[in-house]
């Protein structure tokens, strides 16, 4: 059974930090991972997905790798912003690549 | 392509009462998810659909729950004579490829 753990459950930070988000997973044989930014009281918005064939995936500020032998991923955000205060979800699709495995996600607070 | 739109935002109903929320997909979206997501939990997996067909169903779905999708369009979920533990955000997403795309959610509580 495939069970996605995010830690830490909560983090705050000054602006302007470089921050590193963790997510692991108990199964290795994935097809991908996702993640995902939720705001308070919204739906989801995919931030990256890494294929299982990939070590990282980049966009603008934020960094996703991939290490799928050791069931781990984690979030690099560069130079935090304010804006950037919301939970991050990691999530893995399950066998039939329909039912996505998700983290209880990390909050995180950036203070201006 | 103005996302994924779910109505209502918000619902609150009396236990043993039935609700039904609304999802319209991005429109050239062939697959449709239905997720639960409790407070300071991860989304959890309900139910699938690629064009109408209701492929996949979670253990999470009891008898109380069902989900339509007619004409592989927008899609409905029921849930019949509601029970406090219904009480939660559902969210609706639709894809084309392995990318999720979600809605806002409706908020449900149930007194």
């Amino acid at each position: 059974k495939q069970e996605v753990t995010q830690i830490p459950a909560a983090l705050s930070v000054p602006e302007g930090e470089n921050l590193v988000l963790n997510c692991s997973f108990t199964d290795s044989a994935i097809y991908n991972l996702q993640w995902f930014r939720q705001d308070p009281g919204k739906g989801l918005t995919s931030l990256l997905l890494i294929q299982s064939s990939q070590r990282e995936q980049t966009s603008g500020r934020l960094n996703a790798s991939l290490d799928k032998s050791s069931g781990r991923s984690t979030l690099y955000i560069a130079a935090s912003q304010p804006g950037d205060s919301a939970t991050y979800l990691c999530a893995v699709p399950l066998y039939n690549n329909n039912d996505m495995r998700f983290g209880a996600g990390t909050r995180l607070t950036v203070k201006p | 392509d103005t996302g994924v739109s779910q109505d209502p935002r918000h619902k609150i109903t009396k236990r043993g009462q039935n609700v039904t929320f609304r999802c319209d997909p991005i429109s050239e979206h062939n697959r449709l998810y239905w997720y639960r997501q409790t407070l300071g939990q991860g989304p959890e997996f309900l139910t699938y659909f690629q064009n109408e067909a209701q492929l996949e169903k979670s253990r999470l779905l009891s008898d109380r729950f069902s989900a339509e999708r007619p004409k592989g369009s927008f899609s409905t979920l029921e849930i019949q004579r509601t029970e406090q533990g219904d009480s939660a955000m559902y969210l609706c997403a639709s894809s084309l490829t392995e990318k999720l795309f979600f809605g806002s959610g409706t908020q449900l509580s149930v007194l």
